[in-house]
């Protein structure tokens, strides 16, 4: 499968591979972190969300993994779909009063059949 | 019902004319947001409501007014805009309080200034 160690704003892979995006994010004090993925067209969904005490979760064909030692976050896509491409959006939100949900850079996934 | 839902889908509208953007949830969300995306690029954050009450204002131009009349609705008020204000403009809702959970977007409305 495609993996990249950076963020990068476009990822192409082949339906059936294994996608990997990658986020870095900002806030030492941030302690839960979302991916949103957004159509085109569309709002962002919510895809799965992880929190500062864990450094894995797992859903249905998606992986977080959060690495916050170097502020790191990836999300895993198993056996991609067309139905995948889309801009992929790591979220965060600060342990912090007077904050919200801050969007980091987003990757556009286009997956071919 | 886990739905957000945003009118107008589409609005052209005069740098002269006063419009309104509208949000409404159902899901006794507590805390709503507008944010503003431009193409290509994530969400900004322009105002964060939490019981009904404005807590986060990040700056942004008067000419944008936000309003939030109960718990369930959440206007943006538009006038004098500038070309460069065009972009879609997504309003989303969460629970209140911790732990943080995820918020729900609209399907945003998409704002063309001319």
């Amino acid at each position: 499968g495609e993996s990249v160690g950076l963020h990068l704003p476009t990822l192409s892979v082949q339906e059936g591979d294994n996608s990997i995006i990658n986020c870095a994010y900002s806030n030492s004090a941030s302690d839960y972190f979302i991916w949103y993925k957004q159509e085109s067209g569309k709002g962002p969904q919510f895809i799965i969300d992880i929190r500062s005490n864990m450094d894995k979760r797992q859903g249905q064909r998606v992986t977080v993994l959060l690495n916050k030692t170097v502020k790191h976050l990836s999300l895993q896509i198993a056996a991609t779909q067309p139905g995948d491409s889309a801009v992929y959006f790591c979220a965060e939100i600060p342990n912090q009063a007077g904050t919200a949900l801050i969007f980091g850079k987003g990757t556009t996934l286009s997956v071919s059949s | 019902d886990t739905e957000v839902t945003q009118t107008p889908k589409h609005l052209v509208m005069g740098m002269t004319n006063k419009k309104s953007l509208k949000c409404e949830q159902h899901m006794g969300h507590r805390a709503m947001y507008w944010y503003k995306q431009k193409a290509k690029k994530p969400p900004e954050l322009m105002f964060v409501y939490s019981y009904e009450k404005l807590s986060i204002n990040e700056s942004v131009p008067s000419r944008f007014s936000p309003e939030c009349p109960n718990s369930s609705l959440l206007n943006l008020h538009l006038h004098a805009l500038q070309p460069e204000d065009s972009a879609l403009y997504l309003c989303a809702s969460s629970q209140e309080g911790q732990p943080n959970t995820e918020a729900f977007f609209g399907q945003g409305t998409r704002l063309t200034v001319v």
